[in-house]
């Protein structure tokens, strides 16, 4: 059974700190994806990656940047967290080969900054 | 660009009712299309997903889709729901070119009440 797991459910920040969350999945996909998900506004993708040290941005990049050391983590880096990147942020992975295309996906992480 | 539409942010239904959350999508090219749900305070979960063949598409959970494309459409069904439907539902396309990347709509919440 696939498992992708975000390392914090809850996050309460302070304007201006630097945020990590991080994502790990146990199925040896090779591509994963961080999101934010708003209230009528579906999911956004941020970034997402296809290989390790490989990263593309999605469609709301901006005040956000990634890192993947290994294939299994894919943190999400808040350079300096503002208010509005209050959200909740969901991590996902897929595999790159095979014909199921389905992603993967974490149980969340709800990010406050205050 | 692909975008995804779904029409009704919310929809009330009563239990054993049946329940039609509708979906549109729009691309150039093929696409592959899924149904995600979400229940509260967890990720995202795969319902069903079209990639080719049978324009019908069953699901977990009694759920089952088709695929229009004169219409371009992907609209969700269930015939008799049940208070544990209660989720947010989430629509997605991805171009068969480049499957690792999904489209999100902007989500249906449905609301089932006794």
């Amino acid at each position: 059974d696939v498992k992708v797991t975000q390392s914090s459910r809850y996050l309460v920040k302070r304007t201006g700190e630097k945020v990590f969350l991080e994502c790990v999945q146990d199925m040896d996909h090779e591509n994963m994806f961080w999101y934010r998900q708003d209230p009528g506004l579906g999911l956004r993708l941020i970034y997402f990656s296809y290989d390790v040290k490989m990263k593309e941005k999605g469609d709301i990049p901006e005040g956000y940047s990634v890192s993947r050391e290994k294939k299994e983590r894919f943190s999400l880096i808040l350079e300096s967290a503002s208010t509005n990147q209050t959200s909740m942020y969901l991590c996902a992975s897929s595999a790159s080969s095979g014909d199921s295309y389905e992603q993967y996906f974490g149980p969340g992480t709800r990010l406050t900054v205050t | 660009a692909q975008s995804v539409t779904q029409l009704d942010s919310q929809v009330p239904v009563f239990e054993e009712a049946p329940v039609e959350l509708r979906c549109n999508y729009s691309s150039s090219v093929s696409v592959y299309l899924f149904w995600y749900v979400q229940y509260p305070n967890q990720g995202l979960q795969l319902l069903l997903k079209y990639l080719s063949g049978s324009t019908l598409v069953k699901g977990i959970n009694g759920f089952e889709a088709e695929f229009n494309k004169s219409q371009t459409s992907f609209h969700l069904r269930k015939p008799s729901v049940h208070i544990s439907d209660t989720a947010e539902y989430f629509c997605a396309s991805t171009n068969t070119g480049t499957a690792s990347k999904l489209t999100f709509g902007t989500g249906t919440r449905l609301q089932v009440t006794l």
